[in-house]
């Protein structure tokens, strides 16, 4: 039933190691959107793409890497995770672009140690 | 920096008073919209307003935008508890949609 999925919800690992997240979204929206949101609660895009295609890379190191399999699929895999990249990200979905509402998932709370 | 920077950073209130909170951006944009998250969870999209518009409604929420000033509010009437949450303005511009840093609304019974 929920719109935009994402899993974990949370994540606890160690510096160096590798994860990811995956994001399923059933709207049949057309973007998908990787936001990061940090203790402040400052939200940051970090990708975005439009049907499976890169449209939006912002200044993320390049350990992140987001993968679409399908329009209805974001993954977001982070090689080599520092103490920095704790933090909540958001998987968000639009209908068309970010003219159209955000429909976001319930966010994963990343922790490295 | 910031397109769009919200004031207050924080506001408590009593049940049933109106809360206010504003939006300042730099560039020309093609719409503002206002989020609201509660503790733990995602953004839930509540308004979009266009440059071409200067009010909106929606429900006990009311949203204004003065394109001039570069500045939105977000007006919420009779408060609830269950208002209590942060409250995000994202100014849209081109195919770039920037957050805001917040306000925390705590609404007290």
């Amino acid at each position: 039933d929920t719109a935009v999925s994402q899993t974990p919800k949370y994540l606890v690992t160690q510096m160096g190691n590798d994860k990811s997240i995956k994001c399923e979204q059933n709207l049949g929206h057309d973007t998908m959107y990787w936001y990061k949101q940090d203790s402040k609660k400052f939200l940051k895009i970090m990708f975005s793409y439009n049907n499976k295609e890169l449209i939006i890379n912002e200044t993320v190191p390049n350990r992140f890497s987001p993968k679409s399999p399908d329009k209805a699929h974001l993954n977001l895999h982070i090689n080599s995770l520092e103490l920095g990249d704790s933090a909540v990200y958001f998987c968000a979905s639009s209908q068309v672009t970010v003219n159209s509402p955000l429909h976001f998932g319930n966010g994963t709370r990343l922790t490295v140690t | 920096s910031q397109q769009g920077e919200e004031d207050p950073q924080a506001l408590s209130i009593q049940e049933g008073e109106n809360a206010t909170m504003n939006c300042s951006y730099k560039t020309s944009i093609n719409n503002l919209q206002w989020y609201r998250q509660n503790s733990g969870r995602g953004l839930v999209h509540l308004i979009l307003i266009r440059s071409n518009e200067r009010e909106k409604h929606s429900g006990r929420l009311r949203v204004t935008l003065d394109t001039s000033k570069k500045s939105s509010s977000l007006l919420i009437t009779a408060s609830r508890a269950a208002d209590t949450a942060s409250y995000f303005c994202a100014a849209v511009a081109g195919n770039m949609l920037t957050f805001g840093g917040g306000t925390r609304l705590m609404v007290k019974p």
